[in-house]
């Protein structure tokens, strides 16, 4: 089946440690996006990348980093720069022109703990 | 900067009611514009994708239009179902279909 996988599903992170998100996709989408979800609020843009080993920061790209080494895979590292990292981040594919849907994993829930 | 509202931030309505949900947004030059539902917990389906050329998308009980020189689009729901119940977000589409999103629309269908 054609999708994206996200992982882990739960993710704790104690202070100061930086963690690792994964996010594959198998759509043979050429952009990649990583979106922060707070309670109550709509979804902001982290970091995209419109192809392979190029990226660009988005609106709240402070505290966070990305790689784009291969087309499948876009991970996220929250550093431990990130004052406030609890929340539900999301990643999403689609072309990079705006002519198709963008398609959504299930989300990794980051707690600091 | 584009920002997009949702209006209303919540709704509750009886099974077989037809509803519409608003999104509005404050610069028109937009790529796209695109309605997702979110259940609890997990990520988003996208139901419709309008372009900046159309005016209207339809699936199933769902239609969706765009007026881009107001800013708004709606989504109807024809005909509601307690299956239909879940958050609605409204997103445009900028250059390299970067998404920004309203704060979304939380439904319950009362059976």
């Amino acid at each position: 089946d054609g999708g994206i996988t996200q992982s882990p599903k739960y993710l704790f992170r104690k202070e100061g440690q930086n963690v690792t998100l994964s996010c594959e996709q198998n759509l043979n989408h050429d952009a990649m996006y990583w979106y922060r979800q707070d309670p109550g609020q709509g979804l902001r843009l982290i970091y995209y990348s419109q192809i392979v080993n190029d990226f660009q920061k988005g609106d709240i790209a402070e505290g966070y980093s990305v790689s784009r080494e291969k087309k499948e895979s876009f991970p996220l590292t929250v550093t431990s720069a990130q004052k406030n990292p609890t929340a539900f981040y999301l990643c999403a594919s689609s072309t990079p022109w705006g002519n198709t849907e963008a398609f959504f994993g299930q989300g990794t829930r980051l707690t600091v703990v | 900067k584009q920002e997009v509202t949702q209006i209303p931030a919540a709704l509750s309505v009886p099974e077989g009611e037809n509803l519409v949900l608003n999104c509005s947004f404050t610069d028109s030059a937009i790529y796209n514009l695109q309605w997702f539902r979110q259940d609890p917990g997990k990520g988003l389906t996208s139901l419709l994708l309008i372009q900046s050329s159309q005016r209207e998308q339809t699936s199933g009980r769902l239609n969706a239009s765009l007026d881009k020189s107001s800013g708004r689009s709606t989504l109807y729901i024809a005909a509601s179902q307690p299956g239909d119940s879940a958050t609605y977000l409204c997103a445009v589409g900028e250059y390299g279909n970067k998404l920004v999103f309203g704060a979304g629309t939380i439904l319950r269908v009362k059976s």
